[in-house]
C-alpha cells in the first residue's frame, strides 16, 4: 500500500514566522508532488506543485523536494493568520494515481 | 468562470434509498475523480475517469458507481446507501498527462455533505 505521511499537528507558529510543513512518501517511483490548502468547511485548493528535485518558490511559499529521501516540504514565509488551514500533501504515484496525506493543521497566532 | 459544480451540496437520506450526486466541469478537463473525506482518514479516492467512457476504481469503490458519458459530467451513484457512506464528498477535475499537465493539478468542487440515516 503506497502511503503519504504527514504530521497531523496542530502546528502553531506566531505571525511573521516561517511555517515548515513536511511530508514523506513510500512510492519511490513517484514523479509529481502537490500541496493543497483546505480551510475549514471548504474544498482543497492547489497552492504548489513540484516535479523536480530542489526548491520551487512562489511568493511566500517554497516547495522543496528530495526524491532520494522521499521527502517533500512546504515553507510559508511571513506567516499570516489567513494561512491558518489544513495543508494536504499529495503524491502522484508510479501507477498514475494520486495519493493524499491526511493533512497538517496549521495555526498562525496573531 | 472555471468551476466544478456538485449537486446537491447537502443531503440527508435513509438507508437503501438510491441517490445520485452530480458533478459537472466547464474547463474541458479530461480527468475527473470522486473523493470522500472523513475525520482522521483524510481524502480517499472512490473512482476516477481518464476520459469519456473510461472509469477506474480508486481506493474505496465499494457501494458506489460512476459513469462518464460526456466529458463534462461525472455523476456518483449510491445504489443502496448505508450509514457508513455518511461523509463529505468532493468531485475534482484536471487536465490529463497527455496534455502535458499532471492529473494532480486538481480543481475541486465545493463538496457534498451526505448523511445516511
Amino acid at each position: 500500500q503506497k502511503e503519504v505521511e504527514q504530521n497531523s499537528g496542530p502546528l502553531s507558529v506566531p505571525e511573521g514566522a516561517i511555517a515548515s510543513l513536511n511530508c514523506t512518501y513510500s512510492d519511490r517511483g513517484s514523479q509529481s508532488f502537490f500541496w493543497y490548502r483546505q480551510y475549514s468547511g471548504k474544498s482543497p485548493e492547489l497552492i504548489m506543485f513540484i516535479y523536480s528535485n530542489g526548491d520551487k518558490e512562489d511568493g511566500r511559499f517554497t516547495a522543496q523536494l528530495n526524491k532520494a529521501s522521499q521527502y517533500v516540504s512546504l515553507l510559508i514565509r511571513d506567516s499570516q493568520p489567513s494561512d491558518s488551514a489544513t495543508y494536504l500533501c499529495a503524491v502522484g504515484g508510479s501507477q498514475g494515481n494520486l495519493i493524499f496525506g491526511k493533512g497538517t493543521k496549521l495555526s498562525v497566532k496573531p | 468562470e472555471a468551476q466544478v459544480t456538485q449537486n446537491p451540496r447537502y443531503l440527508i437520506t435513509v438507508t437503501g434509498k438510491k441517490l445520485t450526486v452530480t458533478c459537472s466541469q466547464n474547463m474541458n478537463h479530461e480527468y475527473m475523480s470522486w473523493y470522500r473525506q472523513d475525520p482522521g482518514l483524510g481524502l480517499r479516492q472512490i473512482y476516477y475517469s481518464m476520459n469519456v467512457e473510461v472509469t477506474d476504481k480508486g481506493d474505496v469503490p465499494e457501494g458506489y458507481k460512476v459513469s462518464r458519458k460526456e466529458k463534462r459530467n461525472f455523476p456518483l451513484i449510491l445504489e443502496s446507501p448505508s450509514p457508513n457512506q455518511t461523509s463529505l464528498y468532493f468531485c475534482a477535475s484536471s487536465l490529463s498527462r497527455t496534455s502535458g499537465r499532471s492529473i494532480g493539478e486538481l480543481f475541486f468542487g465545493e463538496g457534498s455533505r451526505l448523511t445516511v440515516l
